[in-house]
Formats: structure tokens, C-alpha cells, sequence
């Protein structure tokens, strides 16, 4: 069984930095499949981060997150992250893991994470 | 960036009703790159339809997805108590972003 499994709820202040994580498991290859992350803030929709291919660590961002996150990935732990190096308020919302059903880039989530709660407030 | 719009924003129907949901892109791309997701309260979203009409396994064949660039539409032939919630598209037919739509809540009347 596919699953993704996130790292637990944080809570952090303005200026902080975090790295939030998703491991994969219950499929072959985890190198071979896209892992994307998704955000959702309180009560809105989602909106696409960007997502990573492990076996290269190549990585594609949407503009609006370009140079506000990084994602990489461990291979050897089968484990992709998320992280900012100066949390703003604006951050606070639900962050989705979601592995991509294609080899190729352009492709759908099929399978997701739970989500990770990130809280940023003074 | 492709912008995706879905209409209407709240869909309030009964139980045993057909479902139609509509999601506009700004710019043609093929049909093959369209998905539908649910989203219910305090859960991560699921895949319903991938490649605009593909249900993603395990979906009941109630829902159904149609349509080619720039239009496309999810329909819930007979909703059932467990689908109401959020729906979202999203289009990953041209490069990154692949943006999703703002959501259309199906809820009950």
C-alpha cells in the first residue's frame, strides 16, 4: 500500500526557520516518481508549491513560491522536505504531500499525505 | 500561468440529485492533462479523475469527468450523503505551475 506520511504540526514564530517532511513507502522505486507539495491556508484552496524528482533532485517551482521554500529529498530515507528559512505569518497554513502518478513531470497526484499543520505567530 | 476558474462556487442539491461541476482554464491544453479531486472537511484531498475522464481507481462509476481545453465538467450522476464536500481541478498541461481551481462545494440543500 502506498502511503506518505507527514511530519507532525509545528508551531513557530515570524523569522524562524523549519523543514517539514514526507516519507514514502509501499511502492517500488521511490526515485522514480515525482513527490509534489501542495499548501492549503485556513478555509481556501489549494495552491501548488512545486515538486521534486529523487533520483535527480530535479526541482520545479511555481513562481509564487520561487525562492520562498525549498524542497528537497533523501533518498536513502525515501523522504522529501519542505523548508523556509524565515517563516512569515502568511506561511500559516496545511502543507500536503502528494506523490505524481507519471514519470514525467506534467502529471496528477495520486496518492497524498495527511498534511502537516505549520502555525507561525508571535 | 494557466488560471483555472470553476463555477459555481456552491452547488446546494439534495441527496439522489445530478451533480454538474465546470472548470474554465485561461488557455487551451490538452484534454489528456485535466484532474478532478474531493476534499472533505479535515481530510487531504483525494483523485477522483485524472486525464479529464479517467476515473482513479476505486472511484464509483457515479462520477464521470468530460470535456477538452478550455472546458471541462464533473458530473455526480446521483449523489450519495458522502459526496458532499469540495471539489477541485487542476491542469498539469503545460509547464509548472500546474494550478488547481478554486473549488466548487457541493452541499446539502
Amino acid at each position: 500500500e502506498v502511503q506518505l506520511v507527514q511530519s507532525g504540526p509545528e508551531v513557530t514564530k515570524p523569522g524562524e526557520s523549519l523543514k517539514i517532511s514526507c516519507k514514502g513507502s509501499g511502492y517500488n522505486s521511490f526515485s522514480t516518481y515525482w513527490i509534489g507539495w501542495v499548501r492549503q491556508r485556513p478555509g481556501k484552496g489549494l495552491e501548488w508549491v512545486g515538486i521534486i524528482y529523487p533520483a535527480d533532485s530535479d526541482t520545479r517551482y511555481s513562481p509564487s513560491f520561487q525562492d520562498q521554500v525549498t524542497i528537497s529529498v533523501d533518498k536513502s530515507t525515501s523522504t522529501v522536505y519542505l523548508q523556509w528559512s524565515s517563516l512569515k505569518a502568511s506561511d500559516t497554513a496545511m502543507y500536503y504531500c502528494a506523490r505524481q502518478a507519471e514519470v514525467e513531470p506534467a502529471s496528477h497526484f495520486d496518492y497524498w499525505g495527511q498534511g502537516t499543520l505549520v502555525t507561525v505567530s508571535s | 500561468e494557466i488560471v483555472l476558474t470553476q463555477s459555481p462556487g456552491t452547488l446546494s442539491l439534495s441527496p439522489g440529485e445530478r451533480a454538474t461541476l465546470s472548470c474554465r482554464a485561461s488557455q487551451f491544453f490538452s484534454s489528456a492533462y485535466l484532474a478532478w479531486y474531493q476534499q472533505k472537511p479535515g481530510q487531504a484531498p483525494r483523485l477522483l479523475i485524472y486525464g479529464a475522464s479517467t476515473r482513479a481507481t476505486g472511484i464509483p462509476d457515479r462520477f464521470s469527468g468530460s470535456g477538452s481545453g478550455p472546458d471541462f465538467t464533473l458530473t455526480i450522476s446521483r449523489l450519495e450523503p458522502e459526496d458532499f464536500a469540495v471539489y477541485y481541478c487542476q491542469q498539469y498541461g503545460s509547464s509548472p505551475p500546474f494550478t488547481f481551481g478554486p473549488g466548487t462545494k457541493v452541499d446539502i440543500k
